[in-house]
C-alpha cells in the first residue's frame, strides 16, 4: 500500500512554544490530507481538510489560527500548532488519499504524540 | 449533522469466541471502510464495502454493508490473541470535492488467551 510519513513521532514542548508536524506521501500525489486528533482510547476527531495551493478546511470548534495546516505541495503539508498549552497533549494523526481516487481508502502516517509541559 | 455510530465500545472475549461490531450511519453512505488500530498504533485499512448488501470476507473476518447503505458489520470468527485492538468503521458521504470520512467511535476488542 501507499506510505505516508508523519514527523515527529514524538515531540514534548514548553507551554507558549509551536510545534510543526509534517505529513508526507512518498510514493503518491495527495491534492487532500486530512488532520485527526485522538485521545487515550477514543475515536479519531477529524481537525481540518488540507487542500493543497488552497485554504484548509476546519471543523467546528477548531480554532485555525492555532492549528495552522499549510499544504504546499503535492506530497507535504504541515500542521503547526501555535502556543501550545498542555491542553494541546494529545495523538496527532494524518491521513491522505491519492489524487483522482476520492473513493478510496485513507492513509495514515504513525501519527505525532504531542506532550506539552 | 452526519454521524456513525458504533456498538458497543468495548468488548472483551475469550480466544475461540466470535466477535461482532457494528456501525450505523444517519445517512446514505456511498462506501464504508473498516480500520483496525492496534495498541499505539495508527489506523490501518481492512477493507472498504460500496455495494448495498455486500459481503466481503477475509480469513475469519466478515465484513457486511447494509441494503440500505446506512450499516455495517465486522464479524470475526474465532478470536485470536493477534486480533486486539481497535476497530474503526469509517463512512463516506459526498461532500463536495473533499469527500471526507465520518468516523464510528471505535470497538476496542480485549480477547484473553
Amino acid at each position: 500500500g501507499a506510505v505516508v510519513s508523519q514527523h515527529p513521532s514524538r515531540v514534548i514542548c514548553k507551554s507558549g512554544t509551536s510545534v510543526k508536524i509534517e505529513c508526507r506521501s512518498l510514493d503518491f500525489q495527495a491534492t487532500t490530507m486530512f488532520w485527526y486528533r485522538q485521545f487515550p482510547k477514543q475515536s479519531l476527531m477529524l481537525m481540518a481538510t488540507s487542500n493543497e495551493g488552497s485554504k484548509a478546511t476546519y471543523e467546528q470548534g477548531v480554532e485555525k489560527d492555532k492549528f495552522l495546516i499549510n499544504h504546499a505541495s503535492l506530497t507535504l503539508s504541515t500542521l503547526t500548532v501555535t502556543s501550545a498549552h498542555p491542553e494541546d497533549s494529545s495523538f496527532y494523526i494524518c491521513s491522505a488519499r491519492a489524487l483522482g481516487r476520492m473513493n478510496t481508502e485513507a492513509f495514515f502516517g504513525q501519527g505525532t504524540r504531542l506532550t506539552v509541559v | 449533522g452526519q454521524q456513525v455510530m458504533q456498538i458497543p465500545q468495548y468488548q472483551h472475549v475469550q480466544e475461540g469466541e466470535d466477535f461482532t461490531t457494528y456501525c450505523n450511519s444517519s445517512t446514505t453512505l456511498s462506501n464504508i471502510q473498516w480500520y483496525k488500530q492496534r495498541p499505539g498504533g495508527h489506523p490501518v485499512f481492512l477493507i472498504q464495502l460500496v455495494k448495498s448488501g455486500e459481503v466481503k470476507k477475509q480469513k475469519r473476518l466478515t465484513f457486511q454493508f447494509g441494503e440500505a447503505k446506512k450499516n455495517s458489520s465486522l464479524h470475526i470468527t474465532a478470536t485470536q490473541t493477534t486480533d486486539v485492538g481497535t476497530y474503526f468503521c469509517a463512512g463516506q458521504v459526498n461532500a463536495g470535492n473533499n469527500r471526507k470520512l465520518i468516523w464510528g467511535l471505535g470497538t476496542s476488542l480485549a480477547v484473553n488467551p
